[in-house]
């Protein structure tokens, strides 16, 4: 199984400011990963599939990049709302995700 | 817009069952394959299975094998969940989401909260 590692599991940042968040396969997924943004009490939301595409309504300050094994999501100009905690998730061989213990994006 | 609502979610007790189901509204939810993945309190999100459009694959999670059936009912545009052998570490946040392209969890819904305590 592929596991995700995320790094750091805590951001402490400040509104304007840019995060950069980062995720690491054990094995190659290509550019088969997503990231994912929580908020309190809401369902995970799509931010980025095939590692640099944004989903539908997905504003231009989230970024994606990567491929095989090293992957980063980075959020330029912090907005109040893009406090949260972000996951990658990857599915490569067969119909098992995974996805990386996340990242908690919190306001500094 | 296109919308997944779960629905089901409770208290069961150790050992018990529960059905949890998906439905669709506004999109054809039998053009797409589906999943479940869970959310158990302050925790992260893990995936537990897995139909494909027309039922013929579906996978799970080694910790849920055995003990949860997937299925889907094209004509109600819902997928359930049917839970056995509940025990506490099933307690979590239940989501369901569609896949696409094979590989991308497109659309969630809001999530059901099943609880297994006595």
């Amino acid at each position: 199984e592929i596991v995700l590692a995320q790094s750091p599991d805590t951001l402490s940042l400040s509104p304007g400011e840019s995060a950069t968040l980062s995720c690491r396969a054990s094995q190659s997924v290509s550019n088969y990963l997503a990231w994912f943004q929580q908020r309190p009490g809401q369902p995970p939301r799509l931010l980025i599939y095939d590692a640099s595409l944004r989903a539908p309504g997905i504003p231009a300050r989230f970024n994606g990049s990567g491929s095989g094994t090293d992957f980063t999501l980075t959020i330029s100009s912090l907005e109040p709302e893009d406090f949260a905690v972000y996951y990658c998730q990857q599915r490569t061989n067969g119909p098992r995700h995974t996805f990386g213990q996340g990242t908690k994006l919190e306001i500094k | 817009e296109g919308q997944l609502v779960e629905s089901g979610g409770g208290l069961a007790q150790p050992g018990g069952s529960l059905r949890i189901s998906c439905e669709a509204s506004g999109f054809t939810l039998g053009t797409y394959g589906v999943n479940w993945v869970r959310q158990a309190p302050g925790k992260g999100l893990q995936w537990i299975a897995y139909i494909s459009s027309a039922s013929r694959t579906s996978e799970y999670a080694d910790s849920v094998k055995g003990r949860f059936t997937i299925s889907r009912d094209n004509a109600q545009n819902s997928v359930y969940l049917q839970m056995n052998s509940l025990r506490a570490e099933d307690t979590a946040v239940y989501y369901c989401a569609t896949d696409r392209a094979g590989r991308i969890l497109w659309w969630w819904g809001q999530g059901t909260l099943v609880t297994v305590s006595s």
